[in-house]
């Protein structure tokens, strides 16, 4: 079955970045695009951007250009999402979600469980 | 300010029909598909609908999706406490050239 786990909750300072981990199983890595999706305390949820495992390309939202870092590492069916320059709106959960189908327009099927971003001085 | 326009609440009572709207653009819903998410509090959004009115496998037939020019809709008949979430709408955006989420509904069962 489809699992995504991800890494666990960070606190950082404003100005600094913060690394989050999802490692998949349970499908061939490769196949499906993955999203990362935030949601801040009592809000809705945010789309960031979209990373492509097989060759690594990505699209981001136009909000997190320059900001925002997505990448993969195929031996450990793992992506990452980095996030730089932190200020206190960027505490949220952020979510790794994987497409359903196995096509570029499809939208997220499949979540990991979230990992928490706290920013604070 | 949301892309995507969901009303901020909903409710009804066990074994009614209740309907959630999401109203957005001919650059988005007018174009493209449409999904829906549960969230049960304080856990990850769970896939209801997808292209607009597509089932996963294991979401029960008490939820159906529909597609109306710009606007979309997320029917729940036989309402059941479980259902008691926040509910929310996705599409891709051409214009912004991504994704976007309604606001959300939160869904409580009377």
């Amino acid at each position: 079955q489809v699992q995504l786990v991800q890494s666990g909750a960070e606190v950082k300072k404003p100005g600094a970045s913060v690394k989050v981990s999802c490692k998949a199983s349970g499908y061939t890595f490769t196949s499906y695009y993955m999203h990362w999706v935030r949601q801040a305390p009592e809000q809705g949820l945010e789309w960031m951007g979209i990373i492509n495992p097989s060759g690594g390309s990505t699209s981001y939202a136009q909000k997190f250009q320059g900001r925002v870092t997505m990448s993969r590492d195929t031996s450990t069916s793992t992506v990452y999402m980095e996030l730089s320059s932190l200020r206190s709106e960027d505490t949220a959960v952020y979510y790794c979600a994987r497409g359903l189908i196995a096509v570029a327009g499809s939208f997220a099927g499949y979540w990991g469980q979230g990992t928490l971003v706290t920013v604070s001085s | 300010q949301s892309v995507l326009t969901q009303p901020p609440s909903a409710s009804g009572t066990p074994g009614q029909r209740v309907t959630i709207s999401c109203s957005g653009s001919s650059s988005n819903i007018g174009s493209n598909y449409v999904y829906w998410y549960q969230q049960l509090p304080g856990t990850a959004p769970k896939l209801l609908i997808y292209r607009s009115n597509q089932r996963p496998s294991g979401v029960p037939d008490r939820f159906s999706g529909s597609k109306s020019g710009a606007s979309a809709s997320l029917a729940i008949s036989g309402l059941r406490s479980e259902d008691e979430a926040d509910y929310y709408c996705a599409a891709w955006d051409d214009s912004l050239s991504g994704w976007v989420f309604g606001g959300g509904t939160k869904l409580t069962v009377l």
